[in-house]
């Protein structure tokens, strides 16, 4: 159980297009998703952390108009990458934390591999 | 600020044991985590921590001395898709994960 989907795995796109990366729980209910990015060799960088029916939470130097969070329902959440450019490339992965209250693990997605050209 | 802190790298060899050590300041503590991400995947879920001592999983095993503010993850008869990135993160008084920038294990033959 606890199985975390993302859609696309890659993408490339050019840029000044905009891309959509969905993010889904397959099997359970995801109270909060969280959305980062991890440059090569480096750790993951939380962009934000979005609550089912609520606005995202954005970290420090994350442009919330850049990065569109919708988390629309318990199972899925979406991240649009606006106006990409070239410095936007990057591998982005989702987590999502499930409703029971004991349930502290985040389940990951696959990861998106973004390359913008 | 918080901060966690992890070798970069390190080698073993096929067989072995390696130990990745992991020492944190956060503000608040719900508990230290161990994930391992291969290259070009996302991570996987190895450990959770929230109490003083070991806990053994198979070949792997956590341990934590809140105390201190110190973890490591002990990774015996090392196999050679073993070769990962091994991730500490902290859960901090915010629920929120504060993540290390991983150590590279590189198993040798």
């Amino acid at each position: 159980g606890a199985v975390v989907s993302q859609h696309p795995s890659r993408v490339i796109c050019k840029s000044g297009t905009s891309v959509k990366i969905e993010c889904r729980s397959l099997d359970f209910q995801a109270t909060t998703m969280f959305w980062y990015r991890q440059f090569p060799k480096q750790s993951l960088m939380l962009m934000a952390t979005s609550n089912e029916g609520s606005k995202a939470t954005y970290e420090q130097g994350v442009e919330k108009d850049k990065f569109l969070i919708n988390h629309a329902s318990l199972t899925l959440s979406t991240l649009t990458v606006t106006s990409a450019h070239p410095e936007d490339s990057s591998f982005y992965i989702c987590s999502a934390r499930g409703l029971a209250g004991a349930d502290y693990e985040q389940y990951f997605g696959p990861g998106t591999r973004l390359t913008v050209t | 600020g918080q901060n966690i802190d992890q070798p970069t790298e390190m080698t073993a060899t096929e067989g072995a044991i390696v130990q990745i050590n992991c020492t944190y300041q956060t503000s608040g503590f719900n508990g230290l985590f161990w994930y391992q991400q291969h290259a070009g995947e996302a991570p996987t879920f190895l450990s959770y921590n929230v109490l003083d001592g070991l806990e053994e999983k198979g070949r792997f095993s956590s341990f934590l001395s809140r105390s201190k503010g110190y973890s490591y993850l002990l990774l015996k008869e090392l196999q050679m898709k073993d070769s990962a990135s091994y991730l500490c993160a902290v859960m901090d008084s915010n629920y929120q994960l504060i993540w290390g920038a991983g150590t590279k294990l590189i198993i040798k033959p």
